[in-house]
């Protein structure tokens, strides 16, 4: 079965550029979309089509895709980012998430 | 703007069936561009997908939980729910309700979620 992979956790200092991994046999054929969560709150969506923000979703949130890899990239790190990060895709009638990333900002 | 909110008793009884309501406001429920999902995370882990269901009826379920999943739809009322049977332990988790994106299959937005417990 189809499976997602990513780091448990991320650490990166405020104001760099923070880059969380999701791994998944020619994840770049699929579409990604990637969601934040912050501690007793829902997943908020922030790419989707692997590229694309939702409206609201601040510049500095931005994805890529290619090859096994789909990565999401946060430049200019916020303590306010520091979250819990999930990929998800598609595949065989199945939605598909990864396992999360603990994304803290130093 | 469309917002989703799950209700349901937030605990069950090992071997009985979770029953669980998502109402959507702020929006049609009956859109061919999306679809509606159930999600779940057991506490301190991560998320797993339960089924989607289109305002037509159509769903799809996750494999490892289709034996034991239904998910409706009431268009009347704006509600979607599911129900999981035969619950044990391992299915205390939130339960979240989504808009499911049927082109690109993104979720968004999530309603606030429901803890449910199952413990006898």
């Amino acid at each position: 079965s189809y499976e997602l992979t990513q780091p448990p956790s991320v650490s990166v200092s405020p104001g760099q550029t923070a880059s969380i991994t999701c791994s998944g046999d020619k994840l770049g054929e699929k579409y990604a979309s990637w969601y934040q969560q912050k501690p007793g709150q829902s997943p908020v969506l922030i790419i989707y089509q692997d590229t694309k923000r939702p409206s609201g979703i601040p510049e500095r949130f931005s994805g890529s895709s290619s090859g096994n890899t789909a990565t999401l990239t946060i430049s200019g790190t916020q303590a306010m980012d520091e979250a819990d990060y999930y990929c998800q895709t598609w595949d065989s009638s199945t939605e598909l998430f990864g396992g999360g990333t603990k994304l803290t900002v130093l | 703007q469309l917002q989703l909110q799950e209700s349901g008793p937030g605990l069950a009884k090992p071997s009985e069936t979770l029953s669980l309501t998502c109402t959507v406001s702020g929006g049609s429920i009956r859109s061919d561009s999306y679809y509606w999902g159930w999600i779940r995370q057991p506490p301190g882990k991560g998320l797993e997908w339960i089924g989607s269901i289109f305002y037509s009826g159509h769903t799809y379920y996750n494999p490892s939980l289709k034996s034991r999943v239904t998910v409706y739809v009431d268009t009347s009322k704006k509600q979607v729910s599911l129900k999981l049977t035969s619950v044990t332990a391992a299915d205390t988790a939130v339960y979240y309700c989504a808009r499911h994106s049927t082109v690109y299959n993104w979720f968004g937005p999530w309603g606030q979620g429901t803890l449910v417990t199952v413990s006898s």
